[in-house]
């Protein structure tokens, strides 16, 4: 079955620095994984996508995203924090198997201080 | 701005009683789904819809019900409410099911069972 765990509930940087969520996945099938983030009393905003085409994702507000098949890891990135950047940040895996269904990790919580 | 909907944005009701909540998709999407977070449980998927069909069921309780009208606009019924339903109630949308077709979603209705 599709899974994904995110490995820090929490992650605090300073404004400026260097951002990485980290994300693993478990998936028998070749796996669509998003990330989303959610900001206090907001909906949930996808960032970025992979769909099997670059390894390397872009995203918006200068995230981006890494699959690593061989590590079973997609980890979220940004060079330099903003305070804008602190929410919720959700790691998602879709089956492949007939139909959409997004299985949503637990979340981490980022903190961005100033 | 997602384009997605959702009404009422809080709600407060006593236990026992039933509340109907609404969901308008994005223009042109014609997947509607239903998402209950809670800080317990975190994100789950209640169910899915295409184009008017249920698609999809996942941890939806049998006092829950849905529906997705002509229009595509999307109901979600919760009745005898328990203290335990309340949660953030998200609808999303999407243009398919697509595996690689990304959800949209709503703000969300709060509800609070007193």
């Amino acid at each position: 079955a599709q899974s994904v765990t995110q490995l820090d509930s929490h992650v605090s940087v300073s404004e400026g620095t260097p951002v990485l969520l980290r994300c693993n996945y478990s998936s028998s099938y070749s796996p669509s994984l998003f990330w989303y983030v959610q900001h206090p009393n907001k909906g949930l905003q996808l960032l970025l996508k992979y769909t099997s085409a670059a390894t390397l994702v872009k995203g918006i507000n200068g995230f981006e995203a890494e699959f690593k098949k061989s590590e079973t890891s997609f980890h979220l990135t940004k060079p330099s924090a903003h305070m804008s950047d602190a929410a919720e940040y959700f790691c998602v895996v879709n089956r492949n198997t007939g139909f959409q269904k997004l299985v949503f990790g637990t979340g981490t919580r980022l903190l961005v201080s100033p | 701005d997602s384009g997605v909907t959702q009404t009422p944005k809080h709600l407060i009701t006593a236990t026992g009683q039933r509340v109907t909540l609404r969901c308008s998709p994005r223009s042109g999407d014609l997947s509607v789904y239903w998402y209950q977070q809670s800080l317990d449980q975190g994100l789950q998927f209640l169910i899915q819809y295409y184009n008017g069909e249920e698609r999809a069921k996942g941890n939806i309780l049998e006092r829950f019900s849905a529906q997705q009208f002509p229009d595509l606009h999307s109901e979600l019924n919760l009745s005898s409410l328990e203290l335990g339903d309340s949660a953030l109630y998200f609808c999303a949308s999407s243009v398919d099911t697509g595996f690689n077709s990304p959800l949209h979603f709503g703000n969300g209705t709060r509800l609070t069972v007193t």
